[in-house]
């Protein structure tokens, strides 16, 4: 069945540092592709997403490409502030319509 | 619209007792889920519904887990009886589906988290 790998955390950075989290997927067909993000004791709020091979999906400084060659769609940003601490989960949505995420990795940026 | 709105918030329960968790999705949307959130096993998919209709349910842990959804704007969630290994974060979470598309974000709600003793 499909299924989501992410890189395990905890992260942690200093502010301004670059971020990467890795994101691999195991799909058939077609796929679409998500990065959620959970604030403490809230529920995940979508950060982007990307629905087919060679997408970028980008918001808030925050960028993943779906590399179908690869299986992957890593999150990226250049400069990462406090306010970005968070837990931040892939996700996958297949034929079907199943909704499913990775373990989640949690960030910490320090001031 | 006010969101996917669960509850309780917080429900504290002993052993062996019925939990009902409750869902309300956001109105329009045909598509829901309930996730259970642990420290171990991170997010997991327990149940989904498309049109009100369990389309796959293999995520349920055991025949202690229940879920429907009657209608359109309620689900509910029960375990009965309750165990110490269900404290949990529970999520519910809707989204729209039409035919083959997936790329409708879903949104979720605040959780219940539950603490069995």
């Amino acid at each position: 069945g499909n299924s989501v790998t992410q890189m395990e955390g905890p992260v942690t950075l200093s502010e301004e540092a670059f971020l990467t989290i890795n994101c691999t997927y195991t799909a058939t067909g077609y796929p679409s592709l998500f990065w959620y993000v959970q604030y403490p004791g809230e529920g995940l709020q979508l950060l982007l997403k990307a629905t087919k091979a060679d997408d970028k999906g980008s918001n808030k400084g925050f960028e993943a490409t779906y590399r179908k060659e690869t299986t992957s769609f890593h999150l990226e940003k250049g400069s990462v502030q406090v306010s970005d601490s968070a837990v931040y989960f892939c996700a996958l949505r297949g034929g079907g319509g199943k909704l499913i995420f990775g373990q989640g990795t949690e960030l910490s940026v320090k001031p | 619209d006010a969101g996917v709105i669960q509850s309780p918030r917080h429900e504290v329960t002993e052993m062996g007792q019925e939990v009902t968790l409750r869902c309300k999705p956001i109105s329009g949307h045909n598509s829901l889920f309930w996730y259970r959130q642990t420290m171990m096993r991170g997010l997991e998919l327990l149940i989904y519904f498309n049109n009100n209709v369990p389309i796959d349910d293999s995520g349920m842990p055991e025949d202690r887990f229940s879920a429907k959804m009657p209608n359109a704007s309620f689900s509910t969630l029960k375990i009965q009886p309750s165990e110490p290994r269900d404290s949990a974060v529970y999520f519910c979470a809707s989204t729209s589906v039409e035919g083959i598309i997936l790329n409708t974000e879903a949104f979720f709600g605040q959780g219940t988290r539950l603490t069995v003793v």
